[in-house]
């Protein structure tokens, strides 16, 4: 199985900051064939349902801000919040599609400083 | 308007089964993968298998094998998660989520969950 691993578990930045969360996976996600990676990011605020942010690593879903990026390949991703929003704060979650067992990270929470 | 509707909340006993349903709207259910996600209290996202509408095939995950069922029902646009067996461990929330039919890509649509207890 592919392991998903996230740092931190949870961060606090200002309003208006950058807020970074990383994501390493055991192996490499990279499908050659196409050169994309698959992993993709979610969103969960309490009490609802994860919501998808960013695919392929780096591309956002339709609707999503654009102060959500996505970046990395292989092995290494990140998701970046450009500008801390207050209806940022959720728990962020990252998910390798590149091989069943589907797996995802353990989670990062972010809240307001 | 594009949509997953769950059942509603179940309490079981240790030992019973689960039968939690997935109603798709707005969409051709036959057209998209439907997957099965668990989330225990506090705790964060477990992959239980997928179902293919379309062909009826599935894919479980290792733990779940010989113990979780994934059925369709495409006359009804829905899909079923039944679990045998329940134990304690198994409290959780269990969502239906939609694959995004893009290759490799995630799940671009979910139900709002189904809270399972297993209680004594």
């Amino acid at each position: 199985d592919i392991v998903m691993t996230q740092s931190p578990d949870s961060l606090a930045v200002s309003l208006g900051e950058r807020a970074t969360i990383n994501c390493k996976s055991s192996q490499s996600v990279l499908y050659i064939s196409n050169n994309k990676n698959s992993l993709a990011w979610y969103q969960q605020k309490p009490g609802q349902p994860p919501k998808l942010l960013i695919y392929w690593a780096s591309t956002r879903e339709s609707g999503v801000p654009d102060r959500f990026s996505g970046s990395g390949s292989g092995t290494d991703f990140t998701l970046t919040i450009s500008s801390l929003q207050p209806e940022d704060v959720a728990v962020y979650y990252c998910q390798q599609y590149y091989s069943a067992p589907l797996t995802f990270g353990g989670g990062t929470k972010v809240e307001i400083k | 308007q594009v949509q997953l509707v769950q059942s509603g909340a179940e309490v079981k006993k240790p030992g019973a089964s689960v039968k939690v349903s997935c109603k798709a709207s707005g969409y051709t259910f036959n057209d998209f993968y439907m997957h099965w996600v668990r989330q225990a209290p506090g705790q964060g996202l477990e992959w239980m298998g997928w179902i293919n509408p379309h062909s009826g095939g599935t894919n479980y995950a290792q733990k779940f094998l010989g113990r979780v069922t994934l059925t369709r029902d495409t006359s009804m646009s829905t899909a079923y998660m039944e679990m045998s067996r329940l134990r304690s461990d198994d409290t959780a929330v269990y969502y239906c989520a939609r694959d995004s039919g893009r290759d490799n890509s995630g799940f671009d649509l979910w139900g709002q969950g189904t809270l399972v207890t297993v209680s004594s």
